[in-house]
């Protein structure tokens, strides 16, 4: 069964706010998490990986967030804009004797409107 | 530089036919995975691959086989379709740090 979820299937938001994705997981041994963005008709798009062992990292305009006590994962967008419209998937990753499988959650759709 | 491409990108089958989905990539990454989305279902796992010759089943495989003959190729297979296989399907191929993805192949089984 899918053991990574989205808080809010959907997400509106005004350009130049701030924007905050939220998803929870429930497997505790992955080793790491990623956040996808996909674009109408595209393919999804690598914006932000988390280690395991990580709280917080910091990518240009975005930040993941990682709370493991409640097995949480939150991507910040800054000053959104109207091209991060798009589907985002957080992802998680655990690497065992068989490689590595990413197991996705169900997306969030954000709108931003000017 | 091509990075994941994925033919063809639309096909429509009918129920009972069979057909093969090619993912290449030139990015010369050992795991290579398979993917459908679906509304409201985000994409979920068909199979995997962690290198030529060797394949995994992720977590929907069943009415799909894959072959792995040469690194840079991942070959999902239809054996006989049927209308629950109506999907975007997704190739992935990742190095140690990221995925990369192709942009899809839609497919319809009537």
């Amino acid at each position: 069964g899918e053991s990574v979820g989205l808080h809010l299937p959907t997400l509106s938001v005004q350009e130049g706010d701030n924007s905050i994705i939220n998803c929870a997981y429930s497997n505790s041994a992955s080793d790491y998490f990623i956040w996808y963005k996909q674009e109408s008709g595209k393919g999804p798009q690598f914006i932000i990986d988390i280690r395991s062992n990580m709280d917080k990292r910091q990518g240009q305009r975005v930040t993941v967030l990682l709370n493991k006590t409640v097995k949480h994962l939150s991507l910040q967008i800054a000053a959104t804009q109207p091209g991060d419209s798009a589907v985002y998937f957080c992802a998680e990753a655990t690497i065992n004797q068989a490689g590595t499988a990413l197991i996705f959650g169900k997306g969030t759709t954000l709108s931003v409107s000017s | 530089n091509a990075g994941v491409t994925q033919t063809p990108k639309f096909r429509v089958l009918k129920t009972g036919q069979s057909m093969t989905l090619l993912c290449a990539q030139d990015m010369n990454h050992e795991y290579m995975y398979w993917y459908r989305q679906d509304p409201g279902m985000g994409l979920r796992l068909i199979h995997y691959s962690v290198g030529e010759g060797t394949t995994a089943k992720g977590e929907v495989p069943d009415g799909y086989n894959v072959s792995r003959l040469k690194k840079q190729n991942f070959l999902l297979g239809l054996e006989s379709a049927a209308p629950s296989q109506t999907s975007v399907y997704f190739c992935a191929s990742e190095s140690p740090t990221e995925a990369f993805f192709g942009q899809g192949t839609r497919l319809t089984v009537v």
